[in-house]
């Protein structure tokens, strides 16, 4: 079945990187754009950014430029989300989600916990 | 960025009765150039991932029970269940996606119980 299976949770202190990784299985792999969210405790969905496995483009939210970098592996059907510099408010659960760039988002990853904490 | 605004924030309806959620958006999200309007709702339970259930306001993504359907224009949107069974309680979400402007933006959501 279409299916996107997400890496585990991380725990990462204030300034460092974490890189999530995102894997699709049961459709072709560059047929749809990936985007990732992000929700913190208790709180609604944000969108990050997508990428376009295809061709590797990308396109962030202005609130993430310059601290994330989304790319992909065609040959695994993965595509990652790296964030660094962080803070404490990007404590949330990230997600990746399949969808057209003007559409919405039908298959979701299961989530990724990353806690950030000195 | 458009800023998607849910009412109310949380909802309370008996078993096999309706339930209305609303969603305001700040800009129309009804794109001119396809005449369609570029709104989705979500529904989430605790723990788990958001579920698309309606895209383009009013159509119903496949497996989701009829009993969920969509309706508004432009700006204002609801989400209705016409009975409402059990498995339902749950957060619902609206989102606006991309048509002639980038950016993809959810409401706040609405928590609904029995």
């Amino acid at each position: 079945q279409v299916q996107l299976v997400q890496s585990g949770a991380e725990v990462k202190k204030p300034g460092a990187s974490v890189k999530i990784s995102c894997k699709a299985s049961g459709y072709t792999f560059t047929t749809y754009y990936l985007h990732w969210m992000r929700q913190a405790p208790g709180q609604s969905l944000e969108w990050v950014g997508w990428i376009n496995p295809a061709n590797g483009g990308t396109k962030y939210s202005q609130k993430f430029q310059g601290r994330v970098t989304t790319t992909r592996d065609t040959s695994a059907s993965t595509a990652y989300m790296e964030l660094t510099s962080l803070r404490s408010e990007d404590t949330a659960v990230y997600y990746c989600a399949r969808g057209p760039v003007t559409g919405a988002f039908d298959i979701w990853g299961q989530g990724t916990m990353v806690t950030v904490s000195s | 960025d458009i800023v998607m605004t849910q009412s109310p924030d949380s909802l309370a309806v008996s078993l096999g009765e309706r339930a209305t959620i609303n969603c305001k958006s700040s800009q129309s999200v009804l794109c001119s150039s396809n005449n369609k309007n570029y709104l989705a709702w979500y529904q989430q339970k605790p723990g788990q991932p958001p579920k698309l259930l309606i895209y383009w306001a009013s159509i119903r993504e496949s497996g989701v029970p009829d009993r969920f359907s969509g309706s508004g224009s432009g700006t204002d949107f609801t989400l209705t269940i016409s009975s409402l069974q059990a498995e339902d309680v749950a957060l619902y979400y609206c989102q606006q996606y991309y048509c002639a402007r980038p950016g993809y933006t959810f409401g706040q959501g609405t928590k609904l119980e029995i």
